[in-house]
């Protein structure tokens, strides 16, 4: 069974920075694009960013663009998101989720992580 | 712009069935979207991918009494024989060159 493991969450003043992983296994990880996804407190699901498979592809929501980085290490099967100048706007839930088997990079998500809250307060 | 539409609750009975709806946004009526599953607490669970003409597939382990239909920007929901874990959020998504977009959500109660 496809597993996501996110991890890197935690509490950070405004203006600083944080880096998410989403270890990711049982399925060939290099093959798949990946994105990230947040929740804010009691609110809706917000797409973030996008990579493709190879990483030479990335895609961002017009609310991260320029502050986040979407990377990936295939040789570890690991997601990753870099966040700074981070505003208390981004506290949220973030998933790592797994494009599915149809489409090309943008698409819809198979399978889910469970989450790794990031709390942005002074 | 593209835009899904979601009631923001719902409620039906146990071993009751309930349809929810998603509403694609005007000049997307023939958008392909996917529904996800949130129980509390709980990360999303991929359910299902609509096309506009309802065929569907479902994810892995997708019980029968979930499915798919669809007529013009709609797209239905429908839980059969509701039990009280599909007590749940209910979010649809859909996509562009670019862009993911998700439905507010719909907040299921069983009652």
């Amino acid at each position: 069974e496809v597993q996501l493991l996110e991890s890197g969450g935690g509490l950070v003043q405004p203006g600083g920075s944080l880096r998410l992983s989403c270890a990711a296994s049982e399925f060939t990880f290099s093959s798949y694009a990946m994105s990230w996804v947040r929740q804010a407190p009691g609110k809706g699901l917000e797409w973030v960013s996008a990579i493709s498979g190879s990483g030479g592809n990335t895609y961002y929501a017009d609310s991260v663009k320029g502050r986040f980085t979407i990377s990936r290490d295939n040789s570890k099967n690991t997601l990753f998101l870099q966040m700074n100048s981070l505003r208390a706007e981004d506290t949220a839930v973030y998933y790592c989720a797994k494009k599915g088997p149809i489409g090309v990079i943008i698409t819809y998500f198979d399978y889910w992580g469970q989450g790794t809250l990031v709390t942005v307060s002074s | 712009q593209l835009v899904l539409t979601q009631s923001p609750s719902a409620s039906a009975s146990l071993g009751a069935s309930v349809k929810l709806t998603c509403t694609l946004s005007s000049g997307h009526s023939s958008y392909t979207i996917a529904w996800h599953q949130q129980q509390p607490e709980k990360g999303p669970r991929y359910l299902m991918k609509l096309n506009s003409d309802g065929s569907h597939s479902k994810g892995d382990g997708i019980p029968d009494r979930f499915s798919g239909s669809s007529s013009g920007a709609e797209r239905y929901l429908t839980i059969s024989s509701l039990q009280s874990e599909d007590e749940a959020d209910y979010y649809c998504q859909t996509w562009d060159t670019g862009i993911v977009v998700f439905g507010g959500g719909t907040k299921l109660t069983v009652l």
